[in-house]
């Protein structure tokens, strides 16, 4: 049992190149969660699957865009990357129960 | 919607000292209350969760935290700290309804001195 996995651990782009995030959850969980987490601010939020087939804009969505491939997996996509995207990215997950989250060990991105 | 301010960013204590990590929130609606923690270059861990009932919750590693509804807080505390507790500490809270998107505060990072 994995719990919350989440690939590349470490990325660097150039301005204007693309990527893509990819996590995957084996708790059958229903809700899944993209954050984004930046010294000084916290998580925010940047889009979330109440389920698989749905996805939905948090706080902060502009720059990116998201997959709900089926229910374990939940990718993020920059299409044209900015050095505004530097960040840490954390995947997370919930069986919308309780509200309690589960989240991966993170993605480090540098956008030069 | 919610909002989350946690009124220390940086803790510094000394080892076996007790600690308390502050947490304010303002909802319109009826919330679930979380504490995670995130040592260095890690994800995050839940440490602890309010949903209902008593309004004193045990967590793990010897935290708890107490929910006060007439003060929108909801206070971390340990009453003795060791080394392994530097960390960063982040307050988070989620409507009871809908999506239960977490909305979480600024981190305190606590900082243990032998």
């Amino acid at each position: 049992n994995a719990g919350v996995t989440q690939t590349p651990k470490f990325q660097v782009l150039k301005t204007g190149q693309s990527m893509t995030l990819q996590c995957a959850q084996d708790m059958n969980h229903n809700s899944m969660y993209w954050y984004r987490q930046d010294p000084g601010m916290g998580l925010r939020l940047i889009y979330y699957s109440a389920s698989e087939g749905t996805t939905d804009k948090g706080e902060v969505p502009n720059g990116y865009n998201v997959s709900r491939l089926n229910k374990r997996e939940f990718s993020l996509r920059l299409e044209s990357a900015a050095p505004s995207q530097t960040s840490v990215y954390f995947c997370a997950s919930s069986a919308q129960s309780e509200g309690e989250q589960f989240f991966g060990p993170g993605t480090r991105l540098t956008v030069l | 919607a919610q909002s989350v301010t946690q009124l220390d960013s940086q803790v510094p204590v000394f080892e076996e000292a007790p600690v308390e990590l502050r947490c304010n929130y303002s909802s319109s609606v009826s919330v679930y209350l979380f504490w995670y923690v995130q040592y260095p270059n890690q994800g995050l861990q839940l440490l602890l969760k309010y949903l209902s009932g008593s309004t004193l919750v045990k967590g793990i590693n010897g935290f708890e935290a107490e929910f006060n509804k007439s003060q929108t807080s909801f206070h971390l505390r340990k009453p003795s700290v060791h080394i392994s507790d530097t960390a960063e500490y982040f307050c988070a809270v989620s409507s009871i309804q809908g999506a239960q998107k977490l909305v979480f505060g600024q981190g305190t990072r606590l900082t243990i001195n032998p």
